[in-house]
Parts: structure tokens; sequence; C-alpha cells
């Protein structure tokens, strides 16, 4: 079966500072890999996926994740961050039709 | 263009007591999951279903059951709850069934057993 651990539960960054969540997963062939975004009292929101192709993949807000299959990582990134990007991030890889999570990592913006 | 809505977003209720938890989504997909959110545990399916009238069980279904009678609903209910089952609960939808479809998820039911 597959799995995916998120190792840090909390980032915590300054506003307009650079951020990376980290994301692995355990699976060695072909995977889809999804970063989801929660915010307060919300339900999840796609930010991005990698399916095939580039390697990095760019979504919404200016995040963006690169796929590495040797590390077997997916690792998200942006390169400024504002005080609304605090919110709950979830990483998942496909497993057929189903999603199997992290355990999230919660960034935590700072003024 | 309601997309998933789940009811009641808050629920208490007393152990051993049964409990319904709805989700309705306007778009006819034909999968629908539901999960559990715990913290330091993420999101574990609950139960999942490809159809209606096809159900199956997911990570974590103890405690509880479904049905999908029609497609646009997806009721969840726990039978006799318990304090362990005070969690956040979210639907999610599949527009395209296939590897690497997009999960569309409601916004919740907070569930407090007491």
């Amino acid at each position: 079966a597959q799995s995916v651990t998120q190792l840090d539960s909390q980032v915590p960054v300054f506003e307009e500072a650079p951020v990376e969540l980290r994301c692995n997963y355990s699976s060695s062939v072909s995977v889809y890999l999804f970063w989801y975004v929660q915010y307060p009292n919300q339900g999840l929101q796609l930010l991005l996926k990698y399916l095939s192709g580039s390697t990095l993949v760019k979504g919404i807000n200016g995040f963006e994740a690169e796929f590495n299959k040797s590390q077997t990582s997916f690792h998200l990134r942006k390169p400024s961050v504002h005080i609304s990007d605090t919110a709950e991030y979830f990483c998942a890889v496909s497993e057929g039709n189903k999603l199997i999570f992290g355990t999230g990592t919660l960034l935590a913006v700072q003024p | 263009d309601a997309g998933i809505t789940q009811s009641p977003r808050y629920k208490i209720t007393e152990t051993g007591r049964q409990v319904t938890l709805m989700c309705h989504q306007t778009w006819s997909h034909s999968y629908m999951f539901w999960y559990r959110q715990d913290l330091g545990h993420g999101l574990r399916l609950i139960y999942y279903s490809a159809a209606a009238d096809i159900t199956d069980k997911g990570e974590v279904p103890d405690g509880y059951v479904v049905s999908r009678s029609k497609t646009e609903n997806f009721p969840l209910t726990l039978e006799s709850a318990t304090r362990s089952q005070t969690s956040v609960y979210f639907c999610a939808s599949i527009h395209a069934p296939g590897q690497g479809a997009e999960q569309y998820f409601g916004p919740g039911t907070r569930l407090t057993v007491t």
C-alpha cells in the first residue's frame, strides 16, 4: 500500500520569506501526487498535482512543487509567502481512485 | 452551482446515539468518499462509493455505515456514537474516475460525541 510522509507538523515563517513543505512518498512505481490546502474551517482544495511530464509543477497562489523520483519526494515551495497563506497543507498520493493523505503541515505565516 | 454540501456543519451528540451526516453533490459525480480528519492522522478514508448501490470500506470503517441509493447523496451513519468518533468529517467526489483524478471536498461536519 502507498504511504505519504510529511515530517514537519508545523512550519513557522515570516511574511515575504520563502518556504518549503516536505513530502515523501513510498511507492516505487508510477505515482500521481497532489498537494491540497485547507484554510481554517473550510474543506480541502487542490493546489497542484503531478501526473506525468515536467517534474516542476506550478499551482495556484504562486505555489510550485518538484517531483523527484530518485528521492521519492514532492516538496512544495513558494518564494514569498503572505499572511493569507496560513493554512494546513496536505500531500497525497493516488491509489486507484482513492487518495492516501499525509498527516499535514500547518504553515504559520507571521508578520 | 452548489457543488458538494454537507449537513449539519456542527453536531453534538451523546455516546450511544445514532447520528447521520449528510452529503449531497450537484455534479452527478460517480465516485464519492467519506473521510475523517484528526490531529496527527491527517485524513483517513472511512468508506467510498463507485456508483449508486456500490460501496466499499476504506481504512477506518468500523462503527460506520453508508448507503447510496441515489447518485447525488452519500449519507454516513454512526450507529452508536462513541467519543473516539469525535472528529471533523469530510465528503468528497471525483469528476472523472481514473488515476490522478482530482477530488472535490465539501466544507466538513464537526462532530462532537459527549
